[in-house]
Parts: C-alpha cells; sequence; structure tokens
C-alpha cells in the first residue's frame, strides 16, 4: 500500500522569506501523480501544485515549485516569497486509484 | 462557492441521535468521496462513489451509512456514534476516479458527539 509521510508537524517562515515542506511516500508503481493540498482555517482544502510522475521536470505555480525526486521518492513544496496568507495546513497526497493517500501535514506559520 | 457544498457545517449528537451529512457538487464530476480528519492524522479515506456506485468501503463501521442518490449529490448517515467518531468529515469531487485527476473538497462538517 502506498503510503505518505511529512516529517514536519510545524514550520514558521519570516514573511517574504522561503520555506521548503518536505514529503516522502512509497509505491511500487511507476505511473502515479502527486499533490499537494493547502488547508487554511476556513477547512476547504485548495489543490497547490500537481505533479505527473512521469514528467522529469519539476511543477512550478507561480511562488510554488516542488523538487520532485523520482528515484528517492520525495516530493518538497518550496513556498518563495512568502506571504501572510500562506499560513495554513499543507498535505502531501499520493493519488491512487479511487483514492488519495495524504500525509498528516505541516503546519506552517508566517511570521511578520 | 467551491464547487463542493456541505450542510451543516457544524453538527453536535447525542450517541443515541440520527443525523445526515450532506455534500453537493454541480461541476459535473463523476466520483464522490467522503473523508475523516482527526487531528495530528492523515486524512482517512471512507468512502468512494464512482458513477452512483460505491467502490470503495474502508472498512468503516456499519453505523456510518453512505447514500449517492445522483452523481450530484453524496449523503452520509449517521447513527448510534461514539465520542471518538468526533471530526471533521470532508467530502471531495473529482472529474473521475483515475489517478491524474485531483479531488475538489468542501469545508467539511465538524462532527461533535456528546
Amino acid at each position: 500500500a502506498q503510503t505518505v509521510t511529512q516529517s514536519q508537524p510545524e514550520m514558521s517562515v519570516q514573511e517574504a522569506e522561503t520555506v521548503t515542506l518536505s514529503c516522502t511516500y512509497d509505491t511500487s508503481e511507476s505511473d502515479y501523480y502527486l499533490f499537494w493540498y493547502k488547508q487554511p482555517p476556513s477547512r476547504q482544502m485548495i489543490l497547490v501544485i500537481r505533479q505527473e510522475a512521469y514528467k522529469q521536470q519539476n511543477a512550478t505555480e507561480n511562488r510554488f515549485s516542488v523538487n520532485f525526486q523520482k528515484a528517492a521518492k520525495s516530493f518538497s513544496l518550496k513556498i518563495s516569497d512568502s506571504q501572510l496568507g500562506d499560513a495554513a495546513m499543507y498535505f502531501c497526497a499520493y493519488r491512487a486509484i479511487n483514492d488519495m493517500r495524504f500525509g498528516a501535514g505541516t503546519r506552517l506559520t508566517v511570521k511578520p | 462557492e467551491t464547487g463542493v457544498t456541505q450542510t451543516p457545517r457544524h453538527l453536535v449528537m447525542g450517541m443515541t441521535n440520527k443525523k445526515s451529512l450532506k455534500c453537493e457538487q454541480h461541476l459535473g464530476h463523476n466520483a464522490m468521496y467522503w473523508y475523516k480528519q482527526s487531528a495530528k492524522k492523515p486524512l482517512e479515506l471512507m468512502f468512494v462513489y464512482s458513477l452512483e456506485e460505491r467502490v470503495e468501503n474502508n472498512s468503516v463501521p456499519s453505523r456510518f451509512s453512505p447514500e449517492c442518490p445522483n452523481s450530484s449529490h453524496l449523503f452520509l448517515h449517521l447513527h448510534t456514534l461514539q465520542p471518538e467518531d468526533s471530526a471533521l468529515y470532508l467530502c471531495a469531487s473529482s472529474q473521475g476516479s483515475d489517478k491524474n485527476y485531483g479531488y475538489t473538497f468542501g469545508s467539511g462538517t465538524r462532527l461533535t458527539v456528546v
């Protein structure tokens, strides 16, 4: 079974600085998709970025980018120029058929 | 509006009560999901419906009963719950059940069992 591990329960970053959130996963499949979701206090999970495993190029979405290391099964999220609105829980997820497996989450605090 | 609407937003119920959670999407998605989110734990998949048929039932106790009357609506019927069932219940939908489709989530129902 696929598992997703986020080893950082909490992270903190200064406004305008850069922070990296870690995620590792375990799978025997070669073709899969990975996602990062953000959950602010409003509770709604919002898609931040997604990565297709067969694509070597790392995905980017404005200030958000990933470092996808397929051999190491690592999928970290980098947030550049952090803003107060980035404060939230961040979840890494592995997409399987009929399911999405989530890590336990990392709570990101942004200091003004 | 996110596209996936969950009601009620908060629910407090006694262990002998019967209540239902509702989820609605008008995104034209074909798959819908119930997840349980407890503090400091990964989201737990409860049920999956694809094209209105239940395709996954993840060893959930029978006190939770899902219903999917059409592709836009999903219910979670609750009866004789336990205090440990208190959690945030999230509904999600996706265009399909294949791996390339991400989820759109609702804002959840915060359930407290007293």
